[in-house]
């Protein structure tokens, strides 16, 4: 089962920053936090990932509470191009640890209007 | 585009039949997984192996088998296919960095089953 909630939806005004919460009470200490979206049908897309700083890269910032419970995607100025579901997953680390695949839930559909 | 990749694109067969999807990883990479999306379901697991062997089974059915090659490339064989088989069939594969590993998706392959 997923270890994460999210909003089934959202709606976010083009040219505004979409703001996407997720709640993961039940994080252990050294699982990461992933974030990825999945454009209709297309394969799911790795969006960015954080343990318990904040992060960001060219897509998107994350921000994570400092108890790790819950966090923030931030997409600073969404396009028509963001509409997507997003997914919070949480998973430990490691490459070769049996459990270590992406349990994806029902995520969030942001749509993002003109 | 993610580095994965995964033929057939599209693929049209009958009841009964067996498929064979194929999948070559990113460059480098050891871990191949494989998804299930069925018509408005979601990403479900269906098995993981790293350097050729199985770490980890998900909701496979026993008609369903998979194998990781020498080169790292895998297959997704199904078999006595039926029609609640018609799904989109996803395969990642997982690269290592600094900050634990990242799992990247190809862009999947439709099965249709009539």
């Amino acid at each position: 089962d997923a270890k994460t909630t999210q909003p089934p939806s959202m709606d976010c005004a083009e040219g505004r920053a979409a703001n996407l919460p997720c709640n993961h009470s039940t994080i252990s200490g050294n699982e990461y936090v992933y974030w990825y979206r999945q454009i209709h049908s297309q394969g799911p897309q790795y969006i960015i990932h954080g343990l318990k700083n904040n992060e960001t890269n060219e897509m998107a910032s994350l921000i994570i509470t400092e108890d790790r419970k819950s966090s923030t995607l931030i997409l600073p100025h969404a396009t028509l191009r963001d509409t997507a579901v997003y997914y919070c997953i949480v998973r430990p680390p490691g490459p070769n640890n049996a459990g270590n695949m992406l349990t994806f839930g029902g995520g969030t559909r942001l749509m993002v209007k003109p | 585009d993610s580095g994965v990749t995964q033929t057939p694109k599209h693929l049209i067969t009958a009841t009964g039949q067996r498929v064979t999807l194929r999948c070559s990883p990113r460059s480098g990479d050891l871990s191949v997984y494989w998804y299930q999306q069925s018509l408005d379901q979601g990403l479900q697991f269906l098995i993981h192996y790293y350097n050729g062997e199985e770490r980890a089974k998900g909701n496979i059915l026993e008609r369903f088998s998979a194998q990781q090659f020498p080169d790292l490339h895998s297959e997704l064989n199904l078999s006595s296919l039926e029609l609640g088989d018609s799904a989109l069939y996803f395969c990642a594969s997982s690269v290592m960095s600094a900050s634990g590993n990242t799992i990247y998706f190809g862009e999947g392959s439709w099965l249709t089953v009539v």
